[in-house]
């Protein structure tokens, strides 16, 4: 399997702009998970979907943040306007399994700088 | 509510040098534990896992014990190598769903 995609790998963009981030998990993954990991806040979990349905966004900063999974293979974090301190990697990461805790199977992340 | 605290870093090791990182966690139940990490420009990857109390994980070195009476999950290995030098991330999972809380991630470094 070629793992979790996600895309861009890396996108700067200025103040104010839309940014749309996509992931497409390992296919047969129940789980998929929306993760930013910044120096200053260590790894934070923005939103988890379970069988595409959001079951907790409670980690999501602010209404600028939305988060999709239309079918079981895409799913896209979307921020606007974006704001310098919404520079951060954005990682997305699926699992399969029972309740217990899976293991997480993580992209390589999207660097995002909002200058 | 769940929480997993790691010791802070950065490690500082000479290659061959003797590894322990701790972790200690609290939680409701009985959690699986997790070490996950992350090599430079990359995503994080599990290195070992255990499901209950007195089991080892294992894998490329690396040990950990589910100890229940301590609450602790350490991380060791006895000879690192320079190859090692990540991030380790402690995180737990509960029967509550496939969510895993994390740890704030120690950063190892091992000089040749």
């Amino acid at each position: 399997d070629a793992g979790v995609i996600q895309s861009p790998r890396h996108e700067v963009t200025e103040m104010g702009q839309e940014v749309t981030l996509r992931c497409k998990p390992i296919s047969g993954h129940n789980s998929l998970f929306w993760y930013r990991q910044t120096m200053m806040r260590g790894l934070e979990l923005l939103i988890y979907f379970n069988n595409n349905v959001p079951i907790d966004d409670s980690g999501m900063p602010e209404d600028r943040f939305s988060a999709k999974m239309p079918n079981a293979s895409f799913s896209t974090l979307k921020i606007q306007p974006s704001e310098p301190r919404d520079s951060a990697v954005y990682f997305c990461a699926s699992s399969w399994g029972p309740p217990g805790g899976g293991e997480l199977f993580f992209g390589e992340g999207s660097r995002l700088t909002v200058l | 509510g769940d929480s997993v605290t790691q010791m802070e870093g950065p490690v500082t090791l000479s290659e061959e040098a003797f590894l322990t990182i701790n972790c200690t966690y609290t939680a409701t139940g009985y959690p699986s534990l997790f070490w996950y990490v992350q090599y430079p420009g990359e995503g994080l990857q599990l290195l070992l896992k255990a499901t209950k109390a007195d089991d080892k994980g294992s894998n490329k070195g690396f040990e950990a014990t589910y100890r229940k009476e301590t609450t602790s999950f350490h991380l060791e290995k006895g000879s690192v190598q320079v190859s090692d030098s990540a991030v380790y991330f402690c995180a737990l999972g509960t029967n509550a769903g496939n969510m895993l809380t994390f740890g704030g991630g120690t950063r190892l470094m091992v000089k040749p």
